[in-house]
């Protein structure tokens, strides 16, 4: 059971161009999220989806699109990257209240 | 607005020691609470979480979390410190918002265990 699934692990970009984090999971819940995690601020939630169809504005949701493909799929995109858009990614599923994390995504933006 | 603080950016303990991770929150209405666990390079791994009924919540791995409304505090012990619980350690309020539940985490409480 995979759970929560994220790719790439690892990225490196320029300033200014763009890629898409992907997200799956197989737990069949209905709510996921993203959140980035920086030293010192713990996990900000960037957007968030309550069910298929739907998505949401988290604590910091600017330089982030994301699409939520289908009741599986939630990705993050980011249209012109930017120095401060270096951080950890994390895809997240939850049933209710509680959340499932995934490993994560390093990027870097240079 | 939900909030979460946690009182210590870094906690250091002996082996064999109390462990305390001091965690306050606010919420507009009942709130759902979580302890989360962090291993170097990993995700966050659920440790405890209360929603409704005994206050005094265990989680794995021996640690235990009580939720005190009076105080809007959640924090979280163990009895003894092992060398195995060296982590960062994140607290997490959720409220159900348009749809479906928002949760906001803490900054996170790093864990020192001292031989």
């Amino acid at each position: 059971n995979a759970g929560v699934t994220q790719t790439p692990k690892f990225q490196v970009l320029k300033t200014g161009q763009s890629m898409t984090l992907q997200c799956a999971q197989d737990m069949n819940h209905n709510s996921m999220y993203w959140y980035r995690q920086d030293p010192g601020m713990g996990l900000r939630l960037i957007y968030y989806s309550a069910s298929e169809g739907t998505t949401d504005k988290g604590e910091v949701p600017n330089g982030y699109n994301v699409s939520r493909l289908n009741k599986r799929e939630f990705s993050l995109r980011l249209e012109s990257a930017a120095p401060s858009q270096t951080s950890v990614y994390f895809c997240a599923a939850a049933l209710g209240n509680t959340i499932y994390f995934g490993e994560g995504s390093w990027l870097t933006v240079v | 607005a939900q909030s979460v603080t946690q009182l210590g950016s870094h906690v250091s303990v002996s082996e064999g020691a109390l462990v305390l991770l001091r965690c306050n929150y606010s919420s507009s209405v009942p709130p759902y609470l979580f302890w989360y666990v962090q291993y170097p390079n990993q995700g966050l791994q659920l440790l405890l979480k209360y929603t409704t009924g005994a206050t005094l919540v265990k989680g794995i791995n021996g640690f235990e979390a009580e939720f005190k409304k009076s105080e809007t505090s959640f924090h979280l012990t163990k009895p003894s410190a092992h060398m195995s619980d060296a982590a960062e350690y994140f607290c997490a309020v959720s409220d159900r918002d348009t749809g479906g539940f928002k949760t906001i985490f803490g900054a996170g409480t790093r864990l020192f265990v001292k031989a």
